[in-house]
């Protein structure tokens, strides 16, 4: 099974601050993975697909990179709808699995 | 618009089995699958599999081989998730969601949109 890391576990930030979430696959995945956005009591909500491609209808401010191993989520001004667990999710190969999650917090 | 609209919550009995609807709405049902994911309360999510509407192929997670059968109804346009053996790490939120298909790739793609999610709580 392909291992999903995600870091940091949780982050403090600000209104306004970028803020980056690094997903690391234990094998190569090319740019199969999406990144979710989850809040409490909700499902979640899907923001990227193939690594870098944003779904239409989410704020530009929202941009995903990466292949390989190693991919982001970067959030260029965090505001206050943007309080969530993001969670990434390869679909590269069987079974399909997601991170951990990252929590966004209010510092 | 997109919906999935799952059925209401569950209380089970540990060795009871469970079967979860979830109704999709606004377009054509058989062009794409429907995956089940599930989140146990205060943890991440798990992926359970998934059913292509197109023809029923299914796969599932091995940790649930043998417990799960997830079907799709195109005449109702509705999957249905049944976990058997329930056991009390079994209780989570179970979620569907419609999944895209990538031409030429045996696996299918990422999940949107999801259900509302569907309480399964197992307890004596």
């Amino acid at each position: 099974d392909i291992q999903m890391t995600q870091s940091p576990s949780t982050l403090s930030a600000s209104v306004g601050d970028s803020v980056t979430i690094t997903c690391r696959a234990s094998q190569s995945i090319s740019s199969w993975l999406a990144w979710y956005q989850q809040k409490p009591g909700k499902a979640p909500k899907l923001l990227i697909y193939k690594a870098s491609s944003l779904e239409s209808g989410v704020p530009s401010r929202f941009s995903g990179s990466g292949s390989g191993t190693e991919f982001t989520l970067t959030i260029s001004s965090l505001q206050p709808d943007d309080f969530a667990t993001y969670y990434c999710q390869q679909y590269n190969s069987y079974p399909l699995t997601f991170g951990g999650g990252t929590k966004v917090e209010i510092k | 618009q997109v919906q999935l609209v799952q059925s209401a919550a569950e209380v089970k009995k540990p060795g009871a089995s469970v079967k979860v609807s979830c109704k999709a709405s606004g377009y054509t049902f058989s062009t794409y699958g429907i995956t089940w994911v599930r989140q146990a309360p205060g943890q991440g999510l798990e992926w359970m599999g998934w059913i292509s509407a197109y023809n029923g192929d299914t796969n599932y997670a091995q940790k649930l081989q043998g417990r799960v059968t997830m079907t799709a109804d195109t005449s109702t346009s509705t999957a249905y998730m049944e976990l058997r053996s329930l056991r009390s790490d079994d209780t989570a939120v179970y979620y569907c969601a419609r999944v895209y298909r990538i031409a030429a790739r045996p696996v299918p793609g990422w999940f949107d949109p999801w259900g509302q999610g569907t309480l399964v709580t197992v307890s004596s």
